[in-house]
């Protein structure tokens, strides 16, 4: 089976610009986790969702946001970004304990 | 709220030799899973190991085995005959049985070096 895919794999953007991120989960898993890790702040939990409804949110502020499509592909959004959002964006599918993670999208904010 | 601590920022081992990276962590609930997942230059996380609170038998994979005490909230993971391959950084995650969702709690992590 192919494994978690996530596009695009680098991404460089402007303060203030919006970006969408994607995730293709492995065949037949309908969960899928998205995080966030830093140096600092190091690997924080976004979001999951589960067969289109999200399931689980993190701490984190509006500007992120998320959504699954009927095939269990996710999407996460930023707006407005901030140079406080550059970090390695990571997904996670599972079709039961175990979540299977992609290669990460690395997000730069200049 | 779990929280997952992982005291050893940087531990190294000799080629074959063996090490054990130290984790410990936080919470009310007792039915819970623990993870180490293996993150190399790459950035993939990989799974290396994992245990379900209830089963007493600590879990073993090949080269990598945990030891899961559950009243001292420790799961420490042993590398046996450390390989090149074995260097990353290792994360220790939480996964609660009790709430619905697969989210995962993680440490701060350890970067394992391998000296040939």
């Amino acid at each position: 089976k192919a494994g978690v895919t996530q596009t695009p794999r680098y991404l460089i953007k402007t303060r203030g610009q919006q970006v969408t991120l994607s995730c293709s989960p492995i065949s037949g898993h309908r969960s899928v986790s998205w995080y966030q890790q830093t140096p600092g702040q190091g690997l924080q939990f976004l979001f999951e969702y589960f067969s289109e409804t999200q399931r689980n949110k993190g701490n984190f502020p509006g500007r992120f946001s998320g959504r699954q499509f009927s095939n269990s592909r996710s999407e996460m959004n930023v707006s407005t970004l901030e140079l406080g959002d550059s970090a390695l964006y990571l997904c996670a599918s599972s079709l039961g304990v175990t979540q299977y993670f992609g290669p990460g999208t690395r997000l730069t904010v200049l | 709220a779990q929280t997952v601590t992982q005291s050893q920022p940087e531990m190294s081992v000799q080629e074959a030799e063996t090490v054990t990276l130290s984790c410990t962590y936080d919470t009310s609930e007792s039915d819970y899973y623990l993870f180490w997942y293996k993150q190399p230059p790459s950035r993939q996380m990989i799974l290396v190991i994992r245990q379900e609170a209830y089963k007493q038998q600590n879990a073993t994979e090949n080269r990598f085995s945990v030891n899961f005490q559950k009243a001292a909230k420790s799961f420490s993971l042993k590398i046996s005959d450390s390989q090149l391959g074995d260097a990353a950084m290792y994360f220790c995650a939480y996964r609660s049985r009790e709430t619905s969702g697969s989210r995962l709690t993680f440490g701060e992590g350890t970067q394992l070096t391998v000296n040939p």
